[in-house]
């Protein structure tokens, strides 16, 4: 089983709508959560941290449930310049604290 | 503004030679790096963990004498593979340790030939 699983989609969606990408992780020990952006050969880069009460940047909310070892990203008005591969991203904060990734779910928004 | 700087960006190379990669920190000092490896399609999986002054560590199943890590200072931390094969084609990344590790540098294509 990975440590961090994704629905790889591709998720084909209008300019404007709103999408959600779940994403569940098997290491309980986990303390730090990500949401990462990664477009076509290249870096990936940081979207949002995500915490237990929830958080916003904008048009885009995360969630964490640490019962259910889950994690979420809510997409409003989408934009075209949204289209991407979006990485779940977990870490524990003890030992050598190395990041471990998701597959990531693709994106495409549609005009 | 960059974090992280790695070169070279891409490389093509014959079978059997070597590919030298490096991630430099930028105003900082960074103890530790993780360094990466993505086959299209995958995820971004930790290979090793370099570590300025001491060994590097390395993940089950990562050949340590083909992958040869170096931290020869605060600054820089170094990936060679050896006598690279096409099976090693791949887009390699490093990211720091530390408060810093949001931040990866831009990735090296390997192509081998």
């Amino acid at each position: 089983r990975k440590e961090v699983e994704q629905d790889p989609g591709p998720f084909n969606v209008p300019e404007g709508a709103t999408v959600a990408f779940n994403c569940t992780y098997s290491n309980s020990a986990s303390q730090s959560f990500f949401w990462y952006r990664q477009d076509c050969r290249k870096e990936p880069k940081l979207l949002m941290s995500v915490y237990s009460s929830g958080n916003e940047d904008g048009r885009f909310t995360a969630q964490l449930n640490r019962a259910s070892q889950y994690i979420s990203l809510l997409i409003r008005d989408s934009k075209l310049s949204d289209s991407a591969t979006y990485l779940c991203v977990v870490r524990t904060d003890t030992g050598r604290r190395a990041l471990t990734f998701g597959s990531g779910t693709r994106l495409q928004v549609q005009p | 503004g960059a974090v992280v700087s790695q070169h070279p960006s891409r490389v093509i190379c014959k079978s059997g030679t070597s590919v030298k990669i490096e991630c430099r920190s930028l105003d900082f000092q960074a103890t530790t790096m993780f360094w990466y490896r993505q086959f299209p399609k995958q995820s971004l999986m930790l290979m090793a963990t370099s570590n300025e002054g001491s060994k590097a560590t390395y993940e089950q199943g990562v050949e340590k004498d083909k992958f040869l890590i170096n931290h020869a200072s605060l600054t820089l931390s170094t990936l060679t593979v050896t006598s690279a094969h096409p099976e090693d084609s791949s887009f390699y990344i490093c990211t720091p340790g530390g408060a810093r590790g949001a931040f990866f540098g831009q990735g090296t294509r390997l192509t081998v030939v």
